[in-house]
């Protein structure tokens, strides 16, 4: 079963105009963190956001904010006021465990923003 | 503060050359990744580093796949003999513990031709 699943291959959205890329995950840990990375053309993996499962408020970073629901197991990443500089791919991540150290990466979304 | 520092970051191979990637992870992290990302995909683990020991290897291709970090700091990643299906680009992280936020390179871009 995929650990990470995102379900949106490509978005749309207009500049200045707030947009939401959905996450999905699956594990039988109590103890993980959630990340989101952006990864623009030149290729490198930009660390966005970070969520721990025991974290109660939603994390946020300027104009990124995570919309965690731990019963629905969702962590989806919201971006205010897009900007032509956010389109990239976003792939959101999970770490499993107190320990276990590795990160298990989706698919990714395609992000694409209009002037 | 430098980053997670990649060479080269384009490298075409004939098929059964060997060929080989370095990484210098940001000072201080303990902790060093080598991911593989096919085209379209998200990365994938290759291997994991706590300092010098590898403490999961267990998605590296240990027939033709190699890697090393000498004095828990540098890493190398090789392949030989390469083959077609390795063309993809190869993401080396660093975090400073297990736990924390992991600092990508820019990757290298291998074509095997």
């Amino acid at each position: 079963a995929q650990k990470i699943t995102q379900t949106q291959p490509g978005m749309f959205v207009q500049e200045k105009e707030a947009v939401t890329l959905d996450c999905t995950y699956d594990t039988s840990d109590q103890s993980y963190g959630l990340f989101w990375y952006k990864q623009p053309s030149s290729g490198e993996m930009i660390f966005l956001i970070y969520q721990g499962s025991y974290d109660e408020q939603n994390a946020t970073e300027g104009r990124y904010s995570l919309n965690f629901q731990k019963a629905r197991k969702s962590a989806n990443l919201v971006i205010s006021a897009s900007q032509l500089g956010d389109s990239a791919m976003y792939f959101c991540a999970m770490r499993e465990g107190q320990s276990q150290g590795n990160l298990i990466f989706g698919k990714g979304t395609k992000l694409s923003v209009k002037p | 503060e430098a980053g997670v520092v990649q060479s080269p970051r384009y490298k075409i191979i004939e098929k059964k050359q060997p060929v080989a990637f370095w990484c210098n992870p940001i000072s201080g992290h303990n902790t060093l990744y080598w991911y593989l990302q096919n085209l379209g995909q998200g990365p994938e683990l290759l291997i994991r580093y706590e300092n010098e020991e590898a403490v999961d290897d267990s998605q590296l291709p240990k027939d033709r796949f190699s890697a090393e970090r000498l004095k828990g700091v540098d890493s190398t990643l090789k392949i030989q003999p390469a083959e077609l299906g390795d063309s993809a680009v190869y993401l080396c992280a660093s975090s400073f513990t297990a736990n924390t936020e992991a600092f990508f390179g820019q990757g290298t871009r291998l074509t095997v031709v």
